[in-house]
């Protein structure tokens, strides 16, 4: 069974960097795409971007100034960075995978907020 | 940007009761739309992809039919568990989108 599990700070200030890291079990990275998904208190879903096993990204318009993604191969992980925060970023941050374009598996997701 | 839509925002019926619930795209999107529930506090959970086919281990009671812009999810005889937000997404381009959701409560 595929497990994706969510890491990092709850708590980030405004202007700073948001850093999250998406961990894999039970299957490997490779051969799938892996996207970062978010959710502000109350409101719906926002797909941020996803990142290849190989290295290869695309990310949403909307954020794509401030996000950078990463793949570690050999940690089985992906990881997520958002620069330039403000309280609008406040949200529930889902990782999830795609496969034959839907996302199948979610991590359980991460609150994080953007505060002072 | 594709954009979703769907309706009702939300809906109340009674366990047994037949919904449909209703998606569309900005433009055409082939049978590139996914269903997702999600109940509080928890993940998203895929339902249906490729606008009707039935996730592995998804209940019989869920069915969706649709393609180009108009797309249906129905949940025959509503289960105590079914009461969730419902979440349409297309993945035919980038950037994915998801609809707004619509919430089904008790009546």
């Amino acid at each position: 069974q595929v497990q994706l599990q969510e890491s990092g700070p709850g708590l980030v200030k405004p202007s700073e960097t948001l850093s999250l890291t998406c961990t894999v079990s039970g299957d490997s990275i490779s051969g799938y795409y892996w996207s970062w998904i978010r959710q502000p208190p109350g409101k719906g879903l926002e797909w941020i971007g996803y990142i290849y096993y190989g290295g290869s990204t695309n990310y949403n318009p909307s954020l794509k100034s401030r996000v950078t993604m990463s793949v570690d191969t050999s940690k089985d992980q992906f990881s997520l960075r958002l620069s330039s925060v403000t309280g609008a970023d406040t949200a529930v941050y889902y990782c999830a995978r795609e496969s034959s374009s839907q996302f199948d598996y979610w991590g359980q997701g991460t609150l994080v907020t953007v505060s002072s | 940007d594709i954009q979703m839509t769907q309706s009702p925002s939300s809906l109340s019926a009674s366990v047994g009761d037949s919904v449909t619930l209703t998606c569309r795209a900005s433009q055409g999107i082939s049978i590139y739309l996914n269903w997702y529930q999600q109940k509080p506090a928890k993940a998203p959970k895929l339902l249906i992809y490729a606008a009707s086919t039935l996730q592995s281990g998804v209940p019989s009671r869920f069915s969706g039919s649709g393609s180009g812009t108009y797309f249906t999810l129905t949940i025959s005889s509503l289960q105590p568990e079914d009461f969730a937000t419902y979440y349409c997404q297309q993945s035919y381009n980038p950037p994915f989108t998801f609809g707004p959701g619509t919430k089904v409560d008790i009546k």
